[in-house]
């Protein structure tokens, strides 16, 4: 079955910390994988897209990581601040069913200062 | 602003009452895009056009929901005799319409329904 897990559901830092966020995916076959940023009340937002021959991709103090081999990708974010309070949601498109994105649950990100 | 936007933001409606939403994706976007969003969850898809067309329909699509983009611009969703269990975050979203897995869809800021 084509599914998106993410772990943890939530998690609360300090400002100024760095966090991992954890996906693992079933889908397949596999083209990319998306992150997408929701805040409380919003639309998400894409931060970033790995294809499958991509490993690490950053954007500002967000990185990611993908390992097609093992199925898993994660969102690593560096010297969090308030803003950062969000969901993040891992989204991998389904290739044989018109690229319809299957999301993940998502993980909700508190910056505490 | 030329992002995707919805209308209204927010809805409170009595339960049996029908509302439709609007959405007005970004301009030349071929796809548009329906989602259904519940607390703590993941976004659902619920259906999608190419231009005019309806392509595909979820399961969660019942009969009391339908959506139309008449002139493959903008899109209404309407949902007939509303239930408790509609309430939910209605997202729209868009897109080139590329072959390429790669399309990026865009995402309007929501509506959020309250049945009571």
């Amino acid at each position: 079955k084509n599914q998106v897990e993410q772990s943890p559901q939530s998690l609360i830092i300090l400002e100024g910390k760095n966090c991992t966020l954890q996906c693992n995916y079933t889908v397949s076959p596999f083209s990319n994988l998306r992150w997408y940023k929701q805040d409380t009340g919003r639309g998400p937002v894409s931060l970033t897209i790995m294809t499958f021959s991509e490993n690490t991709k950053s954007n500002g103090r967000y990185t990611a990581t993908l390992d097609a081999d093992t199925k898993q990708s994660s969102l690593h974010i560096t010297a969090s601040q308030l803003s950062d309070s969000a969901s993040y949601i891992c989204v991998v498109p389904r290739v044989l069913a018109g690229n319809m994105l299957t999301f993940g649950g998502g993980t909700r990100l508190m910056v505490k200062p | 602003d030329t992002g995707v936007s919805q209308d209204p933001r927010h809805k409170i409606t009595k339960r049996g009452q029908n509302v439709t939403f609007r959405c007005d994706p970004i301009s030349e976007h071929n796809r548009l895009y329906w989602y259904r969003q519940t607390l703590g969850q993941g976004p659902e898809f619920l259906t999608y056009f190419q231009n005019e067309a309806q392509l595909e329909k979820s399961r969660l699509l019942s009969d009391r929901f339908s959506a139309e983009r008449p002139k493959g611009s903008f899109s209404t969703l309407e949902i007939q005799r509303t239930e408790q269990g509609d309430s939910a975050m209605y997202l729209c979203a868009s897109s080139q319409g590329l072959a390429d897995p790669t399309d990026t869809q865009y995402f309007g800021p929501g509506t959020r329904l309250t049945v009571l």
